[in-house]
């Protein structure tokens, strides 16, 4: 079955710092992959997502993940962390034709 | 030119009553959802209608009756709200484009129960 597993529930850096948020999945196949964020009170924004292509993908503001098949992890990152990254962020596998499997979120918490 | 909206924003109400929440999209997609998340933060999807046909129904109360009454429109109404339904509700649309579809969020209805 899919799913997916966020490793830390809480995450804090300094501004300018780099940002390392941690996901490993569990699937009976090829996955798709997707890191959606949730900043306070608002809806969720796609950051990116991956779909069995390039295994490094980019997304917007600057973050990037890494597919890792034989670590079945799909790592977020960014090298420089910028007040407004402060947000909730999930870690998504797809389940089926249409159905997201979310985990259960890290918190980032930026420190100036 | 909102993607996906919902209407309310925020909804408080006392518990027994009957209450309705509105989501529409114009991204012409033919997918549609609601997901509920928890006061942990945890989302779960309830339901996902497709061309106005339900096609996914989690294990989710039957005091919750989605209607479609076409593509761009999901509405969710609740029967008779308890305490443990007060949580942010979330509308999603996507295409049905197979596997690599993205689904779109809406800004989320807070459901307060008292």
């Amino acid at each position: 079955a899919q799913s997916v597993t966020q490793l830390d529930s809480h995450v804090s850096v300094s501004e300018g710092t780099p940002v390392l948020l941690r996901c490993n999945y569990s699937s009976s196949y090829s996955p798709s992959l997707f890191w959606y964020v949730q900043h306070p009170n608002k809806g969720l924004q796609l950051l990116l997502k991956y779909t069995s292509a390039a295994t490094l993908v980019k997304g917007i503001n600057g973050f990037e993940a890494e597919f890792k098949k034989s670590e079945t992890s799909f790592h977020l990152t960014k090298p420089s962390a910028h007040m407004s990254d402060a947000a909730e962020y999930f870690c998504v596998v797809r389940k089926g034709a249409q159905k997201l499997v979310f985990g259960q979120g890290t918190r980032l918490t930026i420190n100036p | 030119d909102t993607a996906v909206s919902q209407t309310p924003k925020y909804l408080v109400t006392q518990m027994g009553n009957d209450k309705s929440i509105k989501c529409e999209q114009n991204l012409g997609h033919d997918t549609m959802y609601w997901y509920k998340q928890d006061s942990k933060k945890f989302l779960k999807i309830m339901f996902s209608y497709n061309n106005k046909e339900l096609i996914i129904n989690e294990t989710v109360p039957n005091r919750f009756s989605p209607k479609s009454p076409d593509k761009a429109h999901l509405n969710l109404h609740i029967n008779s709200l308890e305490l443990g339904d007060s949580a942010v509700y979330f509308c999603a649309s996507s295409e049905m484009s197979g596997k690599t579809d993205t689904q779109y969020f809406g800004p989320g209805t807070r459901l307060t129960v008292l």
